[in-house]
């Protein structure tokens, strides 16, 4: 089974400045890690994902984010946030085979970040 | 592309009331289909998914049922609504094919149960 851990449930940061969101998992088996992205009253957005090769992953909107497998850790990373990208974003990490339970997609609680003008 | 559709968008039901959600999903064939709850403060959980016509697999004991009468049709009920039920209800699909496992989205449903 697995288990993701988003450290902070709200992060407030100023606009033009960079952003970190943490999140952790924890997995007895290989993983693909993913960063949802959520607007108020709306469904989820796919931002980024990794799956294998390199631990740098580029997504939409400016946003990136770090595999470390000795960490278990896929952090999110902007280097100079907007207005909006005011949202509540979700890490996710799924098996990374396609066996019994392949299917599972376990999510954090999620992060509200809140761009302050 | 693919899209995929949600309706209705809002819904305020009574509690005992019987409920209907619907998922549709163009442009793919074969998908997995997924239903989510979003309640308040507790992240999304999922409450059912498929691997293919008639064939529902459910993660948590509770009021609602599954089904899929069509391949890309996925249909989310109750016969009895609770209070409990309210939230936001997310369906998602992934492809069957291949070796990843990404899931997209739909608009989502609020329900509100007085």
């Amino acid at each position: 089974a697995q288990s993701v851990t988003q450290l902070d449930s709200q992060v407030p940061v100023f606009e033009e400045a960079p952003v970190e969101l943490r999140c952790n998992y924890s997995s007895s088996v290989s993983v693909y890690l993913f960063w949802y992205v959520q607007y108020p009253n709306q469904g989820l957005q796919l931002l980024l994902k990794y799956l294998s090769g390199s631990t740098l992953v580029k997504g939409i909107n400016g946003f990136e984010a770090e595999f470390n497998k000795s960490q278990t850790s896929f952090h999110l990373r902007k280097p100079s946030v907007h207005i909006s990208d005011t949202a509540e974003y979700f890490c996710a990490v799924s098996p990374a085979y396609s066996g019994a339970g392949s299917y599972q997609l376990t999510f954090g609680k999620g992060t509200k970040l809140s761009v302050i003008p | 592309s693919q899209t995929i559709h949600q309706w209705p968008a809002t819904l305020v039901q009574p509690v005992g009331s019987p409920l209907s959600l619907e998922c549709t999903v163009e442009g793919t064939s074969n998908p997995n289909l997924y239903w989510y709850r979003q309640a308040a403060g507790r992240g999304l959980q999922l409450l059912f998914y498929s691997v293919g016509i008639g064939q529902i697999s459910s993660e948590v004991p509770q009021n609602l049922s599954a089904s899929r009468p069509q391949d890309r049709q996925f249909i989310l009920s109750s016969k009895k609504l609770l209070l409990s039920d309210s939230g936001f209800y997310l369906c998602a699909w992934s492809a069957r094919a291949g070796t990843t496992d990404t899931q997209y989205f739909g608009p989502g449903t609020r329900l509100t149960v007085l």
